[in-house]
């Protein structure tokens, strides 16, 4: 079973749409961080937040937010009034202490934002 | 802020010979590097943990022959692709992790492209 789950492949919005990523996790651990990186077509992968699992506030961080729920399991990203320069892949990941805090990657989630 | 650096940022070797991809912390000690692969459109993929001085544990199905991973210091892990061939081309990424005393947290490299012809 996918340990991280990003159910949307592709997201197509018309820019200042809002736009929310799911991604949905599991594990067994009681201490685990949770990411999401932003994956332009030149490949590096950007940091977007890092969230452990003690830590369920959610946040904000300009046109950025991210609802994290332990009780569903989830770890979504919403982009507000959405921008051309916003399309990317978008993948959220999951680092387990008692592995060694490798990422376990979603899927990823491509999102085009049309002008 | 912490920097890991890739080296190169692409490469084009023929079919058949090896090829060399470097991952340096460039301003902290790294004991934990990982190697990750992703082929197009597709996820990151976890290939293979590498401990400073000691051998690199591999994730099931990767052949540890043909991707020699060396962590000969602190700041350096390098991954060898051995006898390349297509369908080795792919983008890695490798990430280094910064000791649990400096925070424990992990930065990754910028990637490199590997195409084998």
């Amino acid at each position: 079973a996918q340990k991280v789950t990003q159910a949307q492949t592709e997201i197509s919005v018309v820019e200042k749409e809002d736009v929310t990523l799911d991604c949905v996790y599991e594990t067994r651990d009681t201490t685990y961080y949770l990411f999401w990186y932003k994956q332009p077509p030149s490949g590096e992968l950007v940091f977007l937040i890092r969230r452990n699992s003690f830590d369920e506030q959610n946040e904000i961080s300009g046109r950025y937010s991210w609802n994290f729920q332990k009780s569903t399991s989830s770890f979504n990203f919403t982009i507000t009034a959405s921008q051309v320069v916003d399309s990317a892949v978008y993948f959220c990941a999951l680092s387990e202490v008692s592995r060694g805090q490798n990422f376990v990657f979603g899927p990823g989630t491509r999102l085009s934002v049309l002008p | 802020g912490a920097v890991v650096s890739q080296h190169p940022s692409w490469v084009i070797c023929k079919s058949g010979t090896s090829v060399k991809i470097e991952c340096r912390s460039l301003d902290f000690q790294a004991t934990t590097m990982f190697w990750y692969r992703q082929f197009p459109k597709q996820s990151l993929m976890l290939m293979a943990t590498s401990n400073e001085g000691s051998k690199a544990t591999y994730e099931q199905g990767v052949e540890k022959d043909k991707f020699l991973i060396n962590h000969a210091s602190l700041t350096l892990s390098t991954l060898t692709v051995t006898s390349a061939h297509p369908e080795d081309s792919s983008f890695y990424i490798c990430s280094a992790r910064m000791d649990l005393r400096s925070g424990n947290t992990i930065y990754f490299g910028e990637g490199s492209w590997l195409t084998v012809v």
